[in-house]
């Protein structure tokens, strides 16, 4: 069984479309975080939730609005896309008491055309 | 920036030796965690040490914390090729509820 995974794995759109990435966790942890990767391979923090609650938000432009229904589901709507939004976007869920040692889900490559 | 510096960037060694990888950090942490990633895939947790410890195994890795120099290594024993990935530091800022990652160090194993 995948810990966590998210959906879909690749995506190809044009400027100016929505679109969102969906996520879940079957580990039961309290706390999911979405991760952006860019072609540095650098891994930047972009949201944080604990028990559905925003508790980190790396000043992400507003066009990306995180969505947690439940503590064991993040998604990720992206509005207006544009160009420099291309890069692989990493879930990832830990259980806030236990070290903090997070497990990433195998992430959505998004590209903008 | 509390991103963490990863070096070297690239490393190419040849199979059966150690490979050495190095992280330096500007903050006080809680702990430091290595992370492994294989081409095209997610991050793979490998250890984490504690900021009260200096040393810690698992396997074929061994890892390092100076907290008096902000630094860190992980150190791969009789490298395989199957070791080929990047690798990731990641640090858990104190006062904050978040991994801040390194750049990433690319090794690549040669059969």
């Amino acid at each position: 069984d995948t810990a966590v995974s998210q959906t879909p794995k690749y995506l190809v759109t044009q400027m100016g479309n929505d679109k969102s990435i969906k996520c879940e966790q079957n580990l039961g942890h309290d706390t999911m975080y979405w991760y952006k990767q860019d072609s540095k391979k650098f891994l930047k923090i972009m949201f944080s939730y604990n028990n559905k609650e925003l508790i980190i938000n790396e000043t992400v432009p507003n066009r990306f609005s995180p969505k947690s229904p439940d503590k064991a589901h993040l998604n990720l709507h992206i509005n207006s896309l544009e160009l420099g939004d291309s890069a692989v976007y990493f879930c990832a869920s830990s259980q806030i008491k236990v070290g903090n040692t997070i497990y990433f889900g195998e992430g959505s490559w998004l590209t903008v055309v | 920036s509390q991103q963490g510096e990863e070096d070297p960037q690239a490393l190419s060694i040849q199979e059966g030796e150690n490979a050495t990888m190095n992280c330096s950090y500007k903050t006080s942490i809680n702990n430091l965690q290595w992370y492994r990633q294989n081409s095209g895939r997610g991050l793979v947790h490998l250890i984490l040490i504690r900021s009260n410890e200096r040393e810690k195994h698992s396997g074929r890795l061994r890892v390092t914390l100076d907290t008096s120099k902000k630094s860190s290594s992980l150190l791969i024993t009789a490298s395989r090729a199957a070791d080929t990935a990047s690798y990731f530091c990641a640090m858990q800022i104190q006062g904050a509820q978040k991994l801040v990652f390194g750049q990433g160090t690319r090794l690549t194993i040669n059969p």
